[in-house]
């Protein structure tokens, strides 16, 4: 099926340092997403992202986050300067967002150790 | 507000059933999903409700009670690979673009 890529797999950061996680979304897809997950706790949305502009953010999305898509190419995530609670596994999904598909399609996840 | 309960564990027997109870509270219910999560690997679709009453998709069946703001996602036949988090998520009418608000999960656990 579809499938969402997340580079890397795991990120090690000193804090304080910036960070860029990249995903790959299911090609024409129209709307991005990206969620926050710290061990044994719940998915907590962040924002998400359509046109080129972001639709909706969280009050976990702090103003050292920013997302962006140059060009269609990656949608990143970037946090700078990172902190000790950034340390979560980030996933990013895509959706088709067109004729009522209602389905996420996640990546697997980019873990981020802040230390 | 708007939030989204789960039980945290359930365990059942391989050939039974195991029915993941969700319950949410919304300002304004657009639908209702679920997805498996395997430990260390991406959740995946496995059903989306909207209208009240039992959707059978085979090995699995959902349900929904917008009234009682209640659904079950229903594992029949249950085999050892069904072990896995299923979550419940929930789109709000007021959300833009698609947000889901999750639930923490339900860690079922098949044993032989």
């Amino acid at each position: 099926g579809p499938k969402v890529l997340q580079i890397p797999s795991h990120q090690i950061i000193d804090m304080g340092q910036m960070v860029t996680l990249n995903c790959d979304p299911v090609s024409n897809h129209l709307y991005f997403y990206w969620y926050k997950q710290i061990l044994g706790q719940q998915m907590e949305f962040l924002v998400n992202f359509y046109n080129g502009k972001v639709m909706e953010k969280s009050k976990l999305f702090k103003d050292q986050f920013s997302v962006e898509r140059p060009d269609g190419s990656y949608f990143t995530l970037k946090i700078q300067p990172t902190a000790l609670e950034d340390s979560a596994v980030y996933f990013c999904a895509s959706s088709p967002g067109t004729g009522g598909d209602e389905r996420l399609f996640f990546g697997h996840g980019t873990k981020l150790s802040v230390l | 507000g708007q939030g989204v309960e789960q039980p945290d564990n359930l365990m059942s027997v391989e050939g039974t059933f195991a029915r993941v109870n969700c319950t949410y509270s919304t300002s304004g219910f657009n639908g209702l999903s679920w997805y498996q999560q395997r430990e260390g690997h991406a959740p995946v679709f496995l059903s989306y409700v909207v209208l009240d009453g039992l959707k059978d998709s085979g090995h699995f069946s959902t349900f929904l009670s917008r009234s009682n703001g209640y659904s079950y996602l229903l594992l029949t036949e249950l085999q050892i690979k069904d072990s896995a988090s299923y979550l419940c998520a929930v789109r709000d009418l007021l959300s833009a673009g698609n947000k889901l608000t999750f639930g923490i999960g339900t860690r079922v656990l098949v044993r032989p």
